[in-house]
């Protein structure tokens, strides 16, 4: 079947300005994670969602940023006046919940803040 | 406590060689230890994995060793090969909802 989804996969904002990233998980997989890869960094864990619920928002950078997860499936990651240091790969991953941590990643969307 | 450690930050190999990529960690409660393969333009993708109770898990070209009195792990690509370029990540989880992921290594393979 299809993998992970992300729309859009880049997106050029302005400061100040919010921003939607949007994830489509594998069917059936109902673990969703949301990670932010800086430029020439590791993956940064941002937040986990469970079905709906989120039990681990511990990677959340600010208040800024926040996420949910609709029907166990569609995921969506706002931020809120954007800041040039927000630029960077947002990457979506998602598993099934008995696959021990078998995470499988989206192709990620491009934020580039001006 | 919560960072993984990986070096080297970039690894050049000739066709055939090997290609060594270490990682450490300081959290014994870290149970679960992937590796990343990244290509440019693409999101990570699952290349191998291991759990504590075991030292060595070999895939194909691809051995990962683990060391848990060090508190070190490291993945060896064997015949390594062209197509093996691209950014490898380490990663390690300390409970069954993320990973934290090392720096990554890039790794270039020339003929």
């Amino acid at each position: 079947g299809a993998g992970v989804s992300q729309s859009p996969s880049n997106k050029v904002t302005e400061k100040g300005k919010d921003v939607e990233l949007r994830c489509d998980p594998i069917s059936g997989h109902t673990a969703l994670y949301w990670y932010r890869q800086s430029l020439g960094q590791g993956l940064e864990f941002l937040i986990y969602f469970q079905g709906n619920s989120a039990p681990d928002k511990s990677g959340l950078p600010s208040d800024r940023f926040s996420a949910e997860r609709t029907g166990g499936s569609v995921s969506t990651l706002t931020i809120q006046r954007t800041q040039q240091e927000d630029s960077a790969v947002y990457l979506c991953a998602s598993s099934f919940p008995t696959s021990y941590n078998e995470q499988f990643f989206g192709p990620g969307t491009r934020l580039t803040v001006l | 406590q919560q960072q993984v450690k990986q070096s080297p930050q970039s690894l050049i190999v000739q066709k055939g060689g090997i290609s060594i990529i270490n990682c450490a960690y300081e959290n014994t409660a870290f149970d679960y230890f992937p590796w990343y393969q990244q290509f440019p333009g693409k999101g990570p993708a699952l290349l191998i994995a291991i759990r504590p109770d075991v030292s060595e898990k070999k895939e194909g070209r691809f051995t990962i060793s683990f060391n848990k009195s060090a508190k070190q792990f490291s993945l060896h690509i064997m015949d390594s090969q062209p197509g093996d370029s691209a950014t490898y990540f380490c990663a390690a989880s300390p409970r069954r909802n993320k990973l934290i992921f090392g720096t990554g290594t890039l790794l270039a393979v020339q003929p």
